[in-house]
């Protein structure tokens, strides 16, 4: 079993629409959780830090399920700018020494 | 946020001869620095973790003498490809953490390098 794992899409969504990504993780003692998104073949960039108690920015809520061991991303209100690769990030550790990266799952919103 | 530079951006190179990569972090010490790379259409792969005045930490199946880091400061790392082949043509991505501070990494623009 991969240590992130994520559903590929791509998922096409119309302008407007609501989306959610989740991410399982299989490391129980895992500490930390990000979004990252990724446009074509450019760096990741951080989108949002996923804490316990969940957190929202703008039209993007995170929340992260210890217990089940699986983390969600929402978009509210997508826009065509949205359309990326979102790559679920756990950190192992609290020493900030082993990222992993899922596979990303890519979504394009549609006119 | 903070500031990773990554050179060069795109480095194309002949068969057989080395490239070194630079990943510089501008306004924070990174205690540690992650070298990435990711093939078309595939998530980043760890290839190796360095911490600053030790030998790097490579991931299962990436050659320790064909991909060489340095990280001898704390604000710089460098990836030095050895002997580069075609397969070896990816996107190349640094990141870098202070992890006395907190967990988050910060990344690099990415190197495109094309070995032909």
């Amino acid at each position: 079993r991969k240590e992130v794992e994520q559903d590929p899409g791509p998922f096409n969504v119309p302008e407007g629409a609501t989306v959610a990504f989740n991410c399982t993780y299989s490391n129980s003692a895992s500490q930390s959780f990000f979004w990252y998104r990724q446009d074509c073949r450019k760096e990741p960039k951080l989108l949002m830090s996923v804490y316990s108690s969940g957190n929202e920015d703008g039209r993007f809520t995170a929340q992260l399920n210890r217990a089940s061991q699986y983390i969600s991303l929402l978009i509210r209100d997508s826009k065509l700018s949205d359309s990326a690769t979102y790559l679920c990030v756990v950190n192992g550790d609290n020493y900030g020494q082993n990222f992993v990266f899922g596979p990303g799952t890519r979504l394009s919103v549609l006119p | 946020g903070a500031v990773v530079s990554q050179h060069p951006s795109r480095v194309i190179c002949k068969s057989g001869t080395s490239v070194k990569i630079e990943c510089r972090s501008l306004d924070f010490q990174a205690t540690t620095m992650f070298w990435y790379r990711q093939f078309p259409k595939q998530s980043l792969m760890l290839m190796a973790t360095s911490n600053e005045g030790s030998k790097a930490t490579y991931e299962q199946g990436v050659e320790k003498d064909k991909f060489l880091i340095n990280h001898a400061s704390l604000t710089l790392s460098t990836l030095t490809v050895t002997s580069a082949h075609p397969e070896d043509s990816s996107f190349y991505i640094c990141s870098a953490s202070d992890t006395r501070r907190d967990t988050e990494a910060f990344f690099g623009q990415g190197t495109r390098l094309t070995v032909v």
